[in-house]
């Protein structure tokens, strides 16, 4: 069964920083990009950032560019998202997605950004 | 960007109605259109994929279809388990794009 368990959320103050981490079992890891996708609450699903199976291809949303850097351990199942310079509007909960369609979402983990 | 433009943004509905949703992308974006349900509290499911293909574990009454650039999500004889919101996803080109998503509602 594919597990996909978000962890690392939290309070944070403005401008600080924070890690998400994304454990992924129960598939093969290394053979699977992966995204981030976010929910404001209230609010609807943004995209904020892919990264391919071997590290090759990153993209990110322009709304997180510069900020937040997408990354992975394919020997730790492990996909990460350092997030830097938080502000107010990046309080979400945050979702790890697999590629290869989107079939399947973790649970989510929630940031909140607040003084 | 692609713009993923979503109506409606809510629905009164009734069990037994047929729903149509409807996303308009903003440039081509071929097959490349998920849909996805999301309960309360829950993360979102996805419901079709590639525009038309139905996902697993998904009732018949759930169904996709395109007309050029407009990808419609349709549930006929809807059931209250069907009450939901539900998004629309292009991951054809980079930034992929939600759209703005709708929120169905009993009457």
């Amino acid at each position: 069964e594919v597990q996909l368990v978000e962890s690392g959320g939290g309070l944070v103050q403005p401008g600080r920083s924070l890690k998400l981490s994304c454990l992924a079992s129960g598939f093969t890891f290394s053979n699977y990009g992966m995204n981030w996708i976010r929910q404001a609450p209230g609010k609807g699903l943004e995209w904020v950032a892919s990264i391919s199976s071997s590290s090759s291809y990153i993209y990110y949303a322009d709304t997180v560019k510069g900020r937040f850097t997408i990354s992975r351990d394919n020997a730790k199942n492990t996909l990460y998202l350092q997030m830097t310079s938080l502000r107010s509007e990046d309080t979400a909960l945050y979702y790890c997605a697999r590629h290869g369609g989107f079939a399947y979402w973790g649970q989510g983990t929630l940031v909140t950004v607040s003084s | 960007d692609i713009q993923m433009t979503q109506s409606p943004s809510s629905m009164s509905v009734s069990l037994g109605d047929t729903v149509t949703i409807t996303c308009r992308a903003s440039q081509d974006v071929g097959i490349y259109v998920n849909w996805f349900q999301q309960k309360p509290g829950k993360s979102p499911r996805r419901m079709i994929y590639r525009a038309t293909n139905l996902a697993d574990g998904v009732p018949s009454r759930f169904s996709g279809s395109r007309s050029g650039s407009d990808y419609s999500l349709t549930i006929s004889s809807l059931e209250s388990e069907d009450v939901a919101d539900y998004h629309c996803l292009q991951y054809d080109e980079y930034p992929y794009t939600f759209g703005a998503g709708t929120k169905l509602e009993l009457k």
